[in-house]
């Protein structure tokens, strides 16, 4: 069984700094590992996906690691901007199909 | 291209009703996902349907839950009777391929339902 465990469950941080975001797995058998970003009354939004192969994906100011031996993937934000603030959820794969979600890091970006 | 279109947007019925939520994915989109998420938690999965056919019913209540895809296009997701732990936010999502965990999956704005 795939757990999913994202530590602070909220963040607030002055704009311009740097973000943190953290993920843990629990089966470290997985090929991929994906983020995503929900804004309050909206859906999920995909931000990242990371191949087991690859040990980083960066998309502009984002960056996501993976480093299943430790069972971690970690989420930075660059520069951060008030835009930014939103929930920001790890998801990984429990089967072919089905993915397991954390519970989310709520971000709050001051002005 | 349009996205996934859910409605209602919001919904408050009284224990024991029913309610009914409506899915239209992108077009083409061949993997159709109905996910609960409750307040402070991340979304679980209810079913999946690839085309017209359920991949995946294993965490829906069926003593209370069902849902249909009709001609492997939209979806409905029924809850007869309700409950007070429905309450929450039903995600739709869909996806372009077979559904396999390396897809993207596309989701709607979801229907926040509360159960009174």
């Amino acid at each position: 069984k795939q757990e999913v465990t994202q530590i602070p469950a909220a963040l607030s941080v002055p704009e311009g700094e740097n973000l943190v975001l953290n993920c843990s797995f629990t089966d470290s058998a997985i090929y991929n590992l994906q983020w995503f970003r929900q804004d309050p009354g909206k859906g999920l939004t995909s931000l990242l996906l990371i191949q087991s192969s690859q040990r980083e994906q960066t998309s502009g100011r984002l960056n996501a690691s993976l480093d299943k031996s430790s069972g971690r993937s970690t989420l930075y934000i660059a520069a951060s901007q008030p835009g930014d603030s939103a929930t920001y959820l790890c998801a990984a794969p429990v089967n072919d199909y089905k993915l397991s979600f954390g519970a989310g890091t709520t971000v709050t970006v001051r002005a | 291209e349009a996205g996934v279109a859910q409605s209602p947007r919001y919904k408050i019925i009284e224990k024991r009703q029913s309610v009914a939520f409506w899915c239209n994915p992108i077009s083409g989109h061949a993997t159709l996902y109905w996910y609960q998420q409750i307040l402070g938690q991340g979304p679980k999965l209810l079913i999946q349907f690839q085309n017209n056919g359920v991949v995946d019913d294993s965490q829906l209540p069926k003593d209370r839950f069902s849902a249909e895809r009709l001609k492997g296009v939209d979806s409905t997701l029924k809850i007869q009777p309700a409950k007070l732990e429905d309450s929450a936010v039903y995600l739709c999502a869909s996806s372009p391929g077979q559904g396999i965990g390396s897809d993207t999956q596309y989701f709607g704005p979801g229907t926040r339902l509360t159960v009174l």
